[in-house]
């Protein structure tokens, strides 16, 4: 069964770059949809975006200025970075995997969530 | 302000059923399937229901999801406390590259 596991800075102080690694242990990247969804304190969630296996990624436009995601096949991880972090970036932050086909394919497997806080 | 409009909260009692409704438009629900999401306090969200009505394996019966034009609808029948948790349907939208989008969620409460 495959898991992930977000790992990362708990704090980060505003204006600076948001950085999180997710880790898939019981599985591959390759063929698969990988994505990074937020959800801050008491609200809904909000998808980040995804990146296939190959690097190709698309983002969400309210959030594509400032976001970056990345592969390591090699390592068996994917990950986020945010520029520009302000308080409304405070979130629990989740990755997620599709499956083969996007606009099909649920996102199926989450991680368990990393909160970070964006604070001064 | 979420693409697909759910009510924020639903209630019933043991043994009921309850319905959550999803409202979105032709570019999301209206030409893709809706997928259901379940979070239970302090928890990741878990996939319920795909493809508009498929239970993955160990979801029990009691949830089904169905979709009429440009809504979608997640049942709960004979209602337990265990469904006490905050449910989100999320669809793909045509409109900006395949870009995915959440519900506004609802909170359901068991009496």
């Amino acid at each position: 069964q495959v898991q992930l596991e977000e790992s990362g800075p708990g704090l980060v102080k505003p204006s600076e770059t948001l950085s999180l690694t997710c880790t898939v242990s019981g599985g591959s990247l390759t063929n698969y949809y990988w994505s990074w969804i937020r959800q801050p304190p008491g609200k809904g969630l909000e998808w980040m975006g995804y990146i296939y296996y190959s690097g190709r990624t698309s983002y969400n436009p309210s959030l594509e200025s400032r976001v970056t995601m990345s592969v390591d096949t090699s390592k068996n991880q994917f990950s986020l970075k945010v520029k520009s972090v302000a308080a409304a970036d405070t979130a629990v932050y989740y990755c997620a995997r599709a499956g083969e086909k996007w606009l099909v394919s649920p996102l199926a497997h989450w991680g368990q969530g990393i909160l970070v806080t964006v604070s001064s | 302000q979420s693409v697909l409009t759910q009510p924020p909260s639903a209630t019933g009692t043991p043994g009921q059923r309850v319905t959550i409704s999803c409202s979105g438009s032709s570019s999301n629900i209206g030409s893709n399937v809706v997928n259901w999401y379940q979070q239970l306090p302090g928890t990741a969200p878990k996939l319920l229901i795909y493809s508009t009505n498929q239970r993955p394996s160990g979801v029990p019966d009691r949830f089904s999801g169905s979709k009429s034009g440009t809504s979608a609808s997640l049942a709960i029948s004979g209602l337990q406390s265990e469904d006490e948790a905050d449910y989100y349907c999320a669809a793909w939208d045509d409109s900006l590259n395949g870009l995915f989008v959440f519900g506004s969620g609802t909170k359901v409460t068991v009496l």
